[in-house]
């Protein structure tokens, strides 16, 4: 089932820091995977994405890595900026549906 | 980028009363249209999965008497919420994928449903 009812883990960085930020997720047959930014009030925002056959992925400022083998998936953040302060969401489609199931979420604050 | 529109982003209604909400994908067809419920704090939960020219297709535990779903052509799907009650209130969001743009889904704006 999907990991719902929980209250968001808070990280809390400076800025000009690097952010990594966490998910484990509990399907192996999940083939796809997705970061979302989230703020207040907004819906959510593509940040970047993985597929299975792959371990590390670069966009700009951002890096997901993906760890199959502990099913964990981590999104680093360079150089963290206060507008990134934002609920962060890893999401996953599991094997052969393309509906993402959503995570628990990160809440990052960015201190200036 | 492809725009997924909700409307209205605001609503307060009583309790008793239905209250209707839009998606619209601006500039993209999509037969399907996913609809999501996020409580405060909390992860998005998906409720069901709306298919244009058919039944929608709901989630264990979501009641498809009480969350009518419509979708009424490729470009628009609509959440009823009949008969509110106050622990209706949440955000609702709604997502859709482009016909033929693999795993891409774009995500609305939500909209806050405030039930008193």
């Amino acid at each position: 089932g999907e990991s719902v009812g929980l209250h968001l883990p808070t990280l809390s960085v400076q800025e000009g820091d690097n952010s990594i930020i966490n998910c484990a997720y509990s399907n192996s047959a999940s083939d796809y995977f997705i970061w979302y930014k989230q703020e207040s009030g907004k819906g959510p925002q593509f940040i970047i994405d993985i597929r299975s056959n792959m371990d590390k992925r670069q966009g700009q400022r951002v890096t997901v890595l993906l760890n199959k083998t502990v099913k964990h998936l981590s999104l680093q953040i360079a150089a963290t900026q206060p507008g990134d302060s934002a609920v962060y969401f890893c999401a996953e489609n599991r094997g052969g549906s393309y509906i993402p199931t959503f995570g628990r979420g990160t809440s990052l604050i960015v201190h200036p | 980028g492809a725009v997924v529109s909700q409307h209205p982003s605001r609503v307060i209604c009583k309790s008793g009363t239905s209250v209707k909400i839009e998606c619209r994908s601006l500039d993209f067809q999509a037969t399907t249209m996913f609809w999501y419920r996020q409580f405060p704090k909390q992860s998005l939960m998906l409720m069901a999965t709306s298919n244009e020219g058919s039944k929608a297709t709901y989630e264990q535990g979501v009641e498809k008497d009480k969350f009518l779903i419509n979708h009424a052509s490729l470009t628009l799907s609509t959440l009823t919420v009949t008969s509110a009650h106050p622990e209706d209130s949440s955000f609702y969001i709604c997502s859709a994928p482009p016909l033929g743009a693999g795993n891409t889904i774009y995500f609305g704006e939500g909209s806050w449903l405030t039930v008193v």
